[in-house]
């Protein structure tokens, strides 16, 4: 059974820093793409970043662009998020889902921009 | 970019209902359209890739169609455990992108 786990959302006073990360099983990670989504409060789904499986590839939403940074690490079935230089605006929760067809989703992180 | 509208953005129908929800890209996608459920407090649940591939567990009672630019999901008959938002994402091409989601309510 798939499983992905995201961690490391809290609260983080704008201009502030923080790092997500996702655990993955159940699936041979390092063999698809990954996507972070994220939804802010009563709002619909927004694509934020994929990577490719090899990491070759990195593609981002032109509202993170420049501030957000999609990695992975295969060998320990992991994703990450580093988003830097947050707005008030990036408050969401944030999932991580396999592939570009987004088949499977964890259960989320929220993350909270405020001072 | 290419932008994905979903209609309508909201609707009431009752249990037994057949229920279809379009969404329309600004260009041609051919059959990369994904099509999911959410309920609230939840994760989005994928119910449909390739525009008409059920996923795994998904009843048949969900269907997608189209190509191109035009799709659709249709419930055929509506039970209480469907009352969600559905939304639909392209992926074609980056950046990905939802529609603004559907959310279908009791009548």
């Amino acid at each position: 059974e798939v499983q992905l786990v995201e961690s490391g959302g809290g609260l983080v006073k704008p201009g502030g820093s923080l790092r997500l990360s996702c655990a993955a099983s159940g699936f041979t990670f390092s063999s698809y793409s990954m996507n972070w989504v994220r939804q802010g409060p009563g709002k619909g789904l927004e694509w934020v970043s994929s990577i490719s499986t090899s990491s070759s590839y990195t593609y981002y939403a032109g509202s993170v662009k420049g501030r957000f940074t999609i990695s992975r690490d295969n060998a320990k079935n992991s994703l990450y998020l580093q988003m830097n230089s947050l707005r008030a605006e990036d408050t969401a929760v944030y999932y991580c889902a396999t592939s570009t067809s987004s088949n499977d989703w964890g259960q989320g992180t929220l993350v909270t921009v405020s001072s | 970019d290419i932008q994905m509208t979903q209609s309508p953005s909201s609707l009431s129908a009752s249990v037994g209902d057949r229920v279809t929800i379009t969404c329309r890209a600004s260009q041609g996608i051919s059959n990369y359209l994904a099509w999911f459920q959410q309920k609230p407090g939840k994760a989005p649940k994928s119910l449909i890739s390739a525009a008409s591939r059920l996923q795994s567990g998904v009843p048949s009672k969900f269907s997608g169609n189209g190509s191109g630019t035009d799709f659709t999901l249709t419930i055929s008959s509506l039970q209480p455990e469907d009352f969600a938002t559905y939304y639909c994402q392209h992926y074609n091409s980056y950046p990905l992108t939802f529609g603004g989601g559907t959310k279908v309510e009791i009548k």
